[in-house]
């Protein structure tokens, strides 16, 4: 079975640009989550979609968003780019038990 | 709140030493889930274990072993005879009732195995 996959898996924007992530879970996996790791900050929940609705929300201003399609991939999207949104994006996808398999993630670096 | 904390920001051992991470939690939920992953330097967070409140059990697998207190609300990680391959970021992580697809994590140990 092929592991969760991430695209692109490195990017550069500039601020008040606006970056959309893509997370392809494990096939059969319909529950996504993305985190968002700063060295600052350290890992942070962002949201979780289940069967393309929106389960939990981490605290993250509006700028952040997500979905999920109904083949259970799912995009993030940041608005507004600031500096502070440099990260690297971390996606996990599960099925029913309660084990999270991560993606290798998305190195996104705002200028 | 919930909160995890990692007291031991970075750690170096020579290899065949043991090592323990230690991981404290604060939860006012009765039910609650605790976990480890590991963070190589691919990036990949890899799952070690989950451990739910109701089981104090300690765990063992191969050089791996846990210890869960209640008490001190502790859920500290050990390596034995540690090995290169060890060399990681290691987080400690809680989730409350039976939300696992909200995770917080502890800010990480990062562990340096030296040959």
């Amino acid at each position: 079975k092929a592991g969760v996959t991430q695209t692109p898996r490195y990017l550069i924007k500039t601020r008040g640009q606006q970056v959309t992530l893509s997370c392809s879970p494990i096939s059969g996996h319909r529950s996504v989550s993305w985190y968002q790791q700063t060295p600052g900050q350290g890992l942070q929940f962002l949201f979780e979609y289940f069967s393309e609705t929106q389960r939990n929300k981490g605290n993250f201003p509006g700028r952040f968003s997500g979905r999920q399609f109904s083949n259970s991939r799912s995009e993030m999207n940041v608005s507004t780019l600031e500096l502070g949104d440099s990260a690297l994006y971390l996606c996990a996808s599960r099925d029913f038990s309660y084990e999270q398999y991560f993606g290798p993630g998305t190195r996104l670096t705002v200028t | 709140a919930q909160k995890v904390t990692q007291a031991q920001t970075e750690i170096s051992v020579v290899e065949k030493e043991d090592v323990t991470l230690d991981c404290v939690y604060e939860t006012r939920d009765t039910t609650y889930y605790l976990f480890w992953y590991k963070q190589p330097p691919s990036g990949e967070l890899v799952f070690l274990i989950r451990r739910n409140s109701f089981d104090e059990q300690n765990e063992i697998s191969g050089r791996y072993s846990w210890n869960f207190q209640k008490s001190t609300s502790s859920f500290n990680f050990t390596i034995t005879a540690s090995q290169v391959v060890d060399s990681a970021v290691y987080f400690c992580a809680l989730s409350e009732g039976n939300r696992d697809d909200k995770i917080i994590f502890g800010k990480g140990t990062r562990l340096h195995i030296l040959p």
